[in-house]
């Protein structure tokens, strides 16, 4: 049972469009709501954390939504750029451990 | 201020082989969390530790892995007789406070194992 999912598995645009990407989890239990962001081979840069309390959190071109009574959270990347190809995680926090989604991996076409 | 720190950063073991990963955690934390990332796999939470003491072992294969935090010292994950599936990433987070309604975790850059 998947308890975090992310749609797309995987998406390709052109350079400069923007871009959304998809996350939802089942768990009632999930309180706050953290995306991050993976290089091939590398680890983990947090992007937005996104408490239980709050819509939506804001650093740059990435705006971070989350509506917990649906059971979802958004990612938007405005003017995306070749640089912003990547895998991008969604976890959800319950008690002591994070939950992550198994990703959207990002191709930004130059 | 350095980030949380993981060594080896790559491991290659033979089957049957003990693998010890390390994990120094930020100055200043004391809590410690194990995840594993299989190949085209989301990362999944193995164990928590706080210092001398093993909090939540939920996400632990019940056999050849342990985790210990000690006093001194980073903590490490062992895994012993590993086998072909034990091939992972492994990733180490810590913060400062104990997991609360809001527990920031900083991420180290993993170990990434290989079991020929």
């Amino acid at each position: 049972k998947q308890e975090v999912t992310q749609i797309p598995a995987a998406l390709s645009v052109p350079e400069g469009e923007n871009l959304v990407l998809n996350c939802s989890f089942t768990d009632s239990a999930i309180y706050n709501l953290q995306w991050f962001r993976q290089d091939p081979g590398k680890g983990l840069t947090s992007l937005l954390l996104i408490q239980s309390s709050q819509r939506e959190q804001t650093s740059g071109r990435l705006n971070a939504s989350l509506d917990k009574s649906s059971g979802r959270s958004t990612l938007y990347i405005a003017a995306s750029q070749p640089g912003d190809s990547a895998t991008y995680l969604c976890a959800g926090h319950r008690d002591d451990k994070i939950i992550f989604g198994k990703g959207t991996r990002l191709h930004i076409l130059p | 201020n350095a980030g949380v720190m993981q060594n080896p950063r790559h491991l290659v073991r033979r089957r049957g082989q003990e693998a010890r990963l390390r994990c120094s955690p930020m100055k200043g934390h004391s809590h410690v969390y194990w995840y594993r990332q299989l190949p085209e796999e989301g990362l999944k939470f193995m164990v928590y530790l706080q210092k001398e003491n093993i909090i939540d072992e939920s996400g632990m294969p019940k056999e050849r892995f342990s985790a210990e935090f000690p006093k001194e010292g980073p903590s490490i994950l062992r895994i012993q007789q590993v086998v072909r599936g034990d091939s992972a990433a492994y990733f180490c987070a810590s913060s400062p406070r104990p997991a609360t309604s809001y527990n920031e975790q900083f991420f180290g850059p993993g170990t990434r194992l290989t079991v020929l």
